[in-house]
């Protein structure tokens, strides 16, 4: 059973514009959730995090918003980059101490020069 | 180095053999996790540690597969006999510890059974 779904395997964007990544998890247990970037043959390198109490969270180019009730998270980057070009991973964790990241299967962006 | 090393870094290894995979935390994180990445599939957590015991083993997927840390710092993950469906990339992080303390990556080790 996938607690955490992105939907859209691949995702293609004209530099400048904005990149909108999806992310919709089942766990009402789920408090802490966050981004992760994927280089090939690289580790994933952490973006940004929002926990449930707040609704935004805003660094930089990357902003992530939560809809609690929706269960649903996203990641805008604005204005996108050719090295924006990765696999996003979405990742969700619960309340307790050091709990294990639950994590989508990712999305690849792709931005276009 | 300041980072999450992980060594070999890619592994090839005949179905049948056992294989050691060894992760350095960051210096001074006492939380320490195990992921793998099959092909086109998430990250599915393995194991974690907090020091040297295993609070949580649940995503180790079979008997073959253990996991070691000692002095609170390298961690290595075994093996055994291996099989094909083994193949992934093998993926650490750490991270201080506490609710809300990021996980930090390594580049991985990409094991593959023949």
């Amino acid at each position: 059973d996938q607690q955490v779904k992105q939907n859209s395997p691949s995702l293609s964007v004209q530099e400048g514009r904005i990149s909108i990544l999806n992310c919709d998890y089942t766990n009402s247990m789920f408090d802490y959730f966050l981004w992760y970037k994927k280089y090939p043959a690289e580790g994933p390198t952490f973006l940004i995090s929002i926990s449930s109490i707040k609704d935004k969270n805003e660094d930089g180019r990357f902003t992530v918003f939560l809809n609690k009730s929706a269960k649903h998270l996203s990641l805008h980057i604005v204005p996108s980059q050719p090295g924006d070009s990765a696999v996003y991973f979405c990742a969700a964790k619960g309340r307790g101490l050091n709990e294990k990241l639950t994590f989508g299967t990712g999305t690849r962006l792709t931005i276009i020069p | 180095g300041a980072g999450v090393s992980q060594s070999p870094s890619n592994k090839v290894t005949e179905k049948g053999k056992d294989v050691e995979l060894r992760c350095d935390p960051i210096s001074g994180h006492t939380a320490l996790y195990w992921y793998r990445q099959s092909l086109g599939q998430g990250l599915e957590f393995l194991i974690y540690f907090q020091g040297n015991s295993a609070p949580d083993k649940s995503g180790l997927p079979s008997d073959r597969f253990s996991a070691e840390r000692t002095g609170g710092s390298v961690s290595t993950l075994t093996i055994q006999r291996t099989q094909q469906e083994d193949s992934a990339v093998y993926l650490c992080a750490s991270s201080f510890g506490g609710s809300k303390e990021t996980q930090y990556f390594g580049p991985g080790t990409r094991l593959l059974v023949l």
